[in-house]
């Protein structure tokens, strides 16, 4: 089975401050991405990753930054988290080849800016 | 961009009953996902439909895909108290395997 990891279930952190979270999966996807889930929003496309070193903004990139120096590890950062981005973060994974392929996601970090 | 909506928002059933989800979308796809989230955790993939088919089966799943009127429905038989979670349809319109979720249908199943 895929693993997709999230390295906190749960994050509290102060407004200004430079947020890391950290999204290891351990199949060998090429494809990794990031969301956001706001209650009545859905998810949303933060941005996303077809390779290492590579990264495409998704829906809604503003504030937010990526680093992926490594196949099975994916980076969200945020530059100076504000009230605003209290959210459900969520991080995936899928194949490239071939098409028609699921996304596999962790279990979420709830991200709490106060 | 939400390219999915689901309707309804929520729906409450008894077990045993059958729960039926709809969702629609604005562009061309190349395929469409359901989805499942359980309560506080990550979403888990259910099935996949490609455009040129019309139904697929998977367990107690039914999902239909009318590409004519952009809709396709989820349908779970039998329903039981662990069905209980947030089901979302996402559409892959084929650029890299990106998906856009609608904003999911909230389904309870009282036992």
């Amino acid at each position: 089975d895929v693993k997709v990891t999230q390295s906190s279930r749960y994050l509290v952190k102060r407004t200004g401050e430079k947020v890391f979270l950290e999204c290891v999966q351990d199949m060998d996807h090429e494809n990794m991405f990031w969301y956001r889930q706001d209650p009545g929003l859905g998810l949303r496309l933060i941005y996303f990753s077809y390779d290492v070193k590579m990264k495409e903004k998704g829906d809604i990139p503003e504030g937010y930054s990526v680093s992926r120096e490594k196949k099975e590890r994916f980076s969200l950062i945020l530059e100076s988290a504000s009230t605003n981005q209290t959210s459900m973060y969520l991080c995936a994974s899928s194949k490239r080849t071939g098409g028609y392929q699921p996304q596999h996601f962790g279990d979420g970090t709830r991200l709490s800016i106060l | 961009s939400q390219q999915g909506e689901e309707d309804p928002q929520a729906l409450s059933i008894q077990e045993g009953e059958n729960a039926t989800m709809n969702c629609s979308y604005k562009t061309s796809i190349n395929n469409l996902q359901w989805y499942r989230q359980n309560s506080g955790r990550g979403l888990v993939h259910l099935i996949l439909i490609r455009s040129n088919e019309r139904e697929k089966h998977s367990g107690r799943l039914r999902v239909t895909l009318d590409t004519s009127k952009k809709s396709s429905s989820l349908l779970i038989t039998a329903s039981r108290a662990a069905d209980t979670a947030s089901y979302f349809c996402a559409t892959d319109a084929g650029a890299g395997n990106m998906l856009t979720f609608g904003g999911g249908t909230r389904l309870m199943v009282k036992p």
